[in-house]
């Protein structure tokens, strides 16, 4: 089983606050890196998809790095607003063509 | 519209009483899987298929059944549930063509409680 690590676990942030949080994963058998949001009572939706070391995807006022050779990806999110209240979720795409979901990172924006 | 419907929304049974889940997607995509989430443990997968009559296990397989006869189609089995099945359950699809650049697309979720 892949080891696809996502920290912080939960966090709380006071609306405007700028933010971020990261994604661990294998640095080996690297196809590409997929970023999800997960709203309470919904399912999950894409957001970015990866694949080039050095990539930069941006939403709005979402944003994410990645960095293949030492495995990780950042997420940012500036200017937080409580509609960016969600679950963040990281996925792994490697040469086994599966997805491997780290456990995501729980953001609670503060009016 | 695109999208991944699943079936029921809600349910609560009994120990042993064999129960379906159905999903079902319109966007022709050969990939399935099903997936359960715990608190503190994120998505599992639980089987996936590549295309029809194709399923392999996931990480979590153990109590569980699929089938993929028809590409659209790929309902989750549990022949004898058991309380520590009881948890919220995503299907999801996604396009193979693509590769790795494909994003996957998930049901509304079942949430299931085994008595």
């Amino acid at each position: 089983i892949l080891n696809v690590e996502q920290s912080p676990q939960s966090l709380h942030v006071q609306e405007g606050d700028s933010t971020n949080f990261t994604c661990s994963f294998p640095s080996s058998n690297f196809y590409a890196l997929h970023w999800y949001r997960w709203e309470t009572a919904k399912s999950p939706e894409a957001l970015f998809v990866m694949t080039l070391n050095g990539d930069e995807k941006k939403k709005g006022r979402i944003s994410a790095t990645l960095n293949t050779k030492e495995g990780y990806s950042y997420l940012y999110i500036k200017g937080s607003q409580p509609e960016d209240s969600a679950t963040y979720l990281c996925a792994f795409y490697g040469s086994a063509r599966q997805l491997t979901f780290g456990s995501g990172t729980q953001l609670t924006v503060l009016p | 519209e695109a999208q991944v419907t699943q079936n029921p929304r809600y349910l609560i049974t009994v120990t042993g009483k064999k129960l379906t889940v159905t999903c079902s997607q319109n966007m022709n995509h050969e990939y399935m899987s099903w997936y359960r989430q715990d608190p503190g443990l994120g998505l599992r997968q639980i089987y996936y298929s590549m295309n029809v009559e194709v399923t392999d296990k996931g990480d979590v397989p153990e109590g569980y059944k699929v089938s993929r006869k028809e590409k659209r189609n790929f309902p989750l089995i549990l022949e004898s549930p058991s309380p520590n099945q009881t948890s919220l359950y995503f299907c999801a699809s996604r396009s193979l063509a693509g590769g790795q650049a494909d994003t996957q697309y998930f049901g509304p979720g079942t949430r299931l409680t085994v008595l």
